[in-house]
């Protein structure tokens, strides 16, 4: 079956401006997490999706960050107000549950310039 | 929360040879994963190790955990140009929501 897919491959934008990045995740698959990797890094825990249940946002590095998942699938991760240091490759992964084997998205590379 | 940690940072290794990377981690975990990355984009996961096990294999893949000293292995036999990747050790934490990834291992296997 497919699996998880994200959008844009590539954003550049310009310092102050928005951005939304989507993640697909895989179907049926109730647990959705958001990373960040900046440059030779490791992943930067942003924000994880549960079923229903309140999303845990410890991870956003800011009130710029937010995201929301809709109808238990799609979700957008959107920045507000880019800045330089928010350059990096977003990484979005599901899971069938809390705990398992997480599946990546091919991520999203963005620039801020 | 707390990471796991690989050591050695960077590996270079010729075709053929074995490979083996370590992790280390400070908190009690339902399971350790590892994950290898290639060219900075999606990671695929490789091998998941419950706590409660020792050892486990997949294909040239071979995990320990030792829950004692905190610790995992994993060793790649017989490496070829293609496991060229960095791989990440990640821990499920007891009380945590999430994986924690440790900072990744580059790998570079010389042909």
């Amino acid at each position: 079956g497919a699996g998880v897919s994200q959008s844009p491959s590539n954003k550049v934008t310009e310092k102050g401006k928005d951005v939304e990045l989507r993640c697909d995740p895989i179907s049926g698959h109730t647990a959705l997490y958001w990373y960040r990797q900046s440059l030779g890094q490791g992943l930067e825990f942003l924000i994880y999706f549960q079923g229903n249940s309140a999303p845990d946002k410890s991870g956003l590095p800011s009130d710029r960050f937010s995201a929301e998942r809709t109808g238990g699938s799609v979700s957008t991760l959107t920045i507000q107000r880019t800045q330089q240091e928010d350059s990096a490759v977003y990484l979005c992964a599901s899971s069938p549950g809390q705990g398992r084997t997480q599946y990546f998205g091919p991520g999203t590379r963005l620039l801020v310039l | 929360s707390q990471q796991g940690e690989e050591d050695p940072q960077a590996l270079s290794i010729q075709e053929g040879e074995n490979a083996t990377m370590n992790c280390s981690y400070k908190t009690s975990i339902n399971n350790l994963q590892w994950y290898r990355q290639n060219s900075g984009r999606g990671l695929v996961h490789l091998i998941l190790i419950r706590s409660n096990e020792r050892e486990k294999h997949s294909g040239r893949l071979r995990v320990t955990l030792d829950t004692s000293k905190k610790s995992s292995s994993l060793l790649i036999t017989a490496s070829r140009a293609a496991d060229t990747a960095s791989y990440f050790c990640a821990t499920d934490e007891r009380g945590n929501n999430r994986l924690a990834f440790g900072k990744g291992n580059q790998v570079v296997v010389i042909p």
